[in-house]
């Protein structure tokens, strides 16, 4: 079957603009997951859904971030203001509850 | 905050030998899992190894799992060139779901 789905691949954005990542998890899986990976890094957490609430929220950086997942199935990650910081791959996954997380390509986001 | 630490943070072989990678985390786990990443995009699961369990074994992997020294290890038997990539350890905690990644292993395999 499909795999965890992210789009846009790239995105280049200038300072100050705001720009949403979309997240298609595998079918069935009630539970997504953000992280954020900087180069030579591993993967740090974001934020965490189970169905449509968000249940972990403690690694979002600031109010700049929010996440929603309004149906339960495909989520978008908002950041607003973007900052020269934020620049980094933004990977999602899925998982049945307590298990195997499958990952997503990601998207590589660049603010310039 | 990274959790698990890595060890060696490079590592280069010639094909065919083995590939050991350690990873030390800090809490207690519910599951300690394995990936590999290639070019810095997608993380492909490896093996998920849980509390309870103290080895496992999937086709040319093997991932051994201490919790007395809060120690994992994966061994890569008869190394592929295919087999280049970074292997990140990661954690979850008895009711959280986050996982917590270590900062990787860069392995390279000579043909």
């Amino acid at each position: 079957g499909a795999g965890v789905s992210q789009t846009p691949s790239n995105k280049v954005t200038e300072k100050g603009k705001y720009v949403e990542l979309r997240c298609d998890p595998i079918s069935g899986h009630t539970a997504l997951y953000w992280y954020r990976q900087s180069l030579g890094q591993g993967p740090e957490f974001l934020i965490y859904f189970q169905g449509t609430g968000a249940a972990d929220d403690s690694g979002l950086p600031n109010d700049r971030f929010f996440a929603v997942r309004p149906e339960g199935s495909v989520s978008t990650l908002k950041i607003q203001r973007t900052e020269r910081g934020d620049s980094a791959v933004y990977l999602c996954a899925s998982s049945l509850e307590y298990n195997e997380q499958f990952f997503g390509p990601g998207t590589r986001l660049t603010v310039l | 905050s990274q959790q698990g630490e890595e060890d060696p943070q490079a590592l280069s072989i010639q094909e065919g030998e083995n590939a050991t990678m350690n990873c030390s985390y800090k809490t207690s786990i519910n599951n300690l899992q394995w990936y590999r990443q290639n070019s810095g995009r997608g993380l492909v699961h490896l093996i998920l190894i849980r509390s309870n369990e103290r080895e496992k074994h999937s086709g040319r992997l093997r991932v051994t799992l201490d919790t007395s020294k809060k120690s994992s290890s994966l061994l890569i038997t008869a190394s592929r060139a295919a087999d280049t990539a970074s292997y990140f350890c990661a954690t979850d905690e008895w009711g959280a779901q986050k996982l917590v990644f270590g900062q990787g292993t860069r392995l390279t395999i000579n043909p």
